[in-house]
């Protein structure tokens, strides 16, 4: 199974910068996934990371440490739009078809 | 681009009713999964098919059971429906390309069970 940790909330104001950490604990793990979620829609893919190190895609980035079951997803140059819920999934080796997913962290971007 | 469609945004059903969520998908997809979402929880996977007529038992099957005649089409059904049934369910469908994986999600449905 997988124990996935990541905080509550964070709050950051417009233009600034913000990273949400993800710690996981996992009997086999294959891939690290983010979604963002706004109020009331759908999840929505953000990256997917199977290596260590960075990814970057325009204003967000995601890190991946295997070792260390660590993962971080690096908001830049902060809108009013990126508030929203953003999710850590871990992919399970055994059974790559499963998810488990963190509780999610909220972000509220301040004017 | 990608479509995902959940039958109803809204739904409210009596104890011990049978429920049918149905989503649909049209890019022709071979993987659907079925979640359902609670505040402090997360996303936690109910069932999940890799073809058509397959499925497994996700973490959360109880209470739950799927069907998948068709490819595009993947229906959950809730035999009984239980107040502790009351969530948001959330489908999606996913695409593999060698090593890299997307799963798109419905807009999902807000089921009440009363």
């Amino acid at each position: 199974g997988q124990n996935i940790d990541q905080p509550t909330e964070m709050t950051a104001t417009e233009g600034a910068i913000v990273q949400i950490n993800c710690t996981y604990q996992t009997s086999g793990f294959n891939g690290l996934f983010w979604y963002q979620q706004h109020a009331g829609e759908a999840p929505t893919f953000l990256s997917y990371n199977v290596l260590d190190g960075l990814e970057e895609k325009g204003r967000f980035s995601s890190f991946l440490s295997r070792s260390k079951g660590y993962s971080y997803l690096l908001l830049k140059e902060l809108q009013m739009k990126d508030s929203a819920s953003y999710l850590c999934a871990v992919q399970e080796r055994s059974n790559d078809y499963k998810l488990s997913f963190g509780a999610g962290t909220t972000v509220t971007v301040r004017a | 681009d990608v479509k995902v469609t959940q039958s109803s945004r809204y739904l409210v059903k009596r104890t011990g009713e049978k429920v049918f969520l149905e989503c649909v998908q049209d890019m022709d997809h071979e993987n659907m999964f079925w979640y359902r979402q609670d505040p402090g929880l997360g996303l936690r996977l109910i069932y999940f098919s890799y073809d058509v007529k397959m499925k497994e038992k996700g973490d959360i099957p109880e209470g739950y059971s799927v069907s998948r005649e068709k490819k595009e089409r993947f229906s959950l059904i809730l035999e009984s429906a239980s107040t502790n049934q009351t969530s948001m369910y959330l489908c999606a469908s996913e695409i593999r390309t060698g090593s890299s994986y997307e799963q798109y999600f419905g807009p999902g449905t807000r089921l009440t069970v009363t």
